[in-house]
């Protein structure tokens, strides 16, 4: 019964490949999120799409490219994977404010998916 | 642009003293303000947030955090810190109705018998 669950935990890949995560929400949530933290803990959102369509996108390099087949999933599929990709990304989910009485952006996040590229 | 900053890289407190870990957040209007804790190997939950009404908002775990318009500051307290306690905490601020929430660099506390 995990709410947010992110796989692998751990990916570790050389230079050159390309690889994806994947993430999954059991929240009945309509809004997903991919984060980047840094080894400095630092924590930069990257996509936000509402109801698999795409909110934001903070200035990615289109070497990321979310897909969202459902508003219950949101993957991450990385290209050509450089040593600066390596890094924890973090996947959350919210429901959007507005709905239901809902005023602000509560989001619940996963545990994690450690990319270490070589 | 929004911005959040908690100018305390890491603070080391002993167990049973009192926390205060400092956030001042850019923004024009009201924010909507966050605190987020992650403990190692995990991802954040949320501790408490603010936006309206009392300026002091309680959370979980004992933690508390004071909303101050004319500082831009919204700090968490706890009175008594316990060992588990030890982490990271972020602060956070999104624009109402947004999609985007903009974190600070974090704290790390550390806890000291």
């Amino acid at each position: 019964d995990t709410a947010v669950s992110q796989t692998p935990k751990y990916l570790v890949t050389q230079m050159g490949n390309d690889k994806s995560i994947k993430c999954e929400q059991n929240l009945g949530h309509d809004t997903m999120y991919w984060y980047k933290q840094d080894s400095k803990k630092f924590l930069k959102i990257m996509f936000s799409y509402n109801n698999k369509e795409l909110i934001i996108n903070e200035t990615v390099p289109n070497r990321f490219s979310p897909k969202s087949p459902d508003k219950a999933h949101l993957n991450l599929h990385i290209n050509s994977l450089e040593l600066g990709d390596s890094a924890v990304y973090f996947c959350a989910s919210s429901l959007r404010p507005g709905l239901a009485g809902v005023s602000y952006n509560e989001q619940f996040f996963g545990p994690g998916t450690r990319l270490t590229v070589l | 642009a929004q911005s959040v900053t908690q100018p305390d890289i890491h603070i080391t407190v002993s167990e049973g003293a009192s926390l205060e870990l400092r956030c001042n957040y850019s923004y024009g209007a009201t924010p909507y303000l966050f605190w987020y804790v992650q403990s190692p190997g995990q991802g954040l939950q949320l501790l408490l947030k603010y936006f309206s009404g009392d300026t002091l908002v309680q959370g979980i775990k004992g933690f508390e955090a004071e909303f101050k318009r004319s500082q831009s500051s919204f700090n968490l307290r706890k009175p008594s810190v316990h060992w588990s306690d030890a982490a990271e905490y972020f602060c956070a601020v999104e624009r109402g109705g947004g999609f985007k929430t903009i974190f600070g660099a974090g704290t790390r506390l550390f806890v000291k018998a």
